[in-house]
């Protein structure tokens, strides 16, 4: 089966500017996951959708961050606008449900740099 | 809050033993995952413990002790593709899914 696919691999931006991130997650996962990992730290939590509802967002940094997922299939991460700090790689996650292990699949990061 | 420690780095030779500890402060448990990195690849899921003592998956072990806040990952027989990062990651309640990393052991397995 297909894995978790993120679009852009590597996207460079000037400070202002907008971003878009996309990821697919593997057909038939209900659960959406948005982590991000800045140069030197731990892989951090956004947030996480079920189906195409917020389920938790509690870490998403500030207002200047929009997630979507509308249908419930792929999801969007939009960063407008784009700061500095924001750089970093940000990960993709998806799993099935919610009992057991609920493993996470991950996809290989968008990596972001601002200038 | 949450702490998740682990060793930045590890040097082991091929064909050895090694073992990466990982030792948490959380709120709340309600799982430990081990994720393999290649750099500029997915993590990669290995291992999850929730009850104590030891699973064992091929070349790949995972120890979890939630008394003392403790879990490690051994791997047996190294060789060189196990050169990578290692991520601790921890389940804090029953029902959320989101899981809390440690910065990660990047292992370097030389000849």
């Amino acid at each position: 089966e297909a894995g978790v696919t993120q679009f852009p691999s590597h996207s460079v931006i000037e400070k202002g500017q907008t971003v878009t991130l996309r990821c697919d997650p593997i057909s038939g996962h209900d659960n959406l996951y948005w982590y991000r990992r800045v140069m030197g730290k731990e892989i951090k939590f956004l947030l996480h959708f079920v189906k195409e509802s917020k389920q938790d967002e509690s870490g998403m940094p500030n207002n200047r961050f929009l997630a979507e997922r509308t249908g419930g299939t792929y999801s969007t991460l939009k960063v407008q606008p784009a700061e500095l700090e924001d750089s970093g790689v940000y990960f993709c996650a998806s799993s099935v449900g919610h009992s057991g292990a609920n493993v996470l699949t991950f996809g290989a990061g968008s990596r972001l740099t601002v200038l | 809050g949450q702490n998740i420690d682990q060793p930045t780095e590890m040097t082991a030779t091929e064909g050895a033993i090694v073992q990466i500890n990982c030792t948490y402060q959380t709120s709340g448990f309600n799982g430990l995952f081990w994720y393999q990195q290649h750099a500029g690849e997915a993590p990669t899921f290995l291992s999850y413990n929730v009850l104590d003592g030891l699973e064992e998956k091929g070349r790949f072990s995972s120890f979890l002790s939630r008394s003392k806040g403790y879990s490690y990952l051994l791997l047996k027989e190294l060789q060189m593709k196990d050169s990578a990062s290692y991520l601790c990651a921890v389940r804090e309640q029953t029902g959320a899914n989101n899981l809390f990393f440690g910065t990660g052991t990047r292992l370097t397995v030389i000849p």
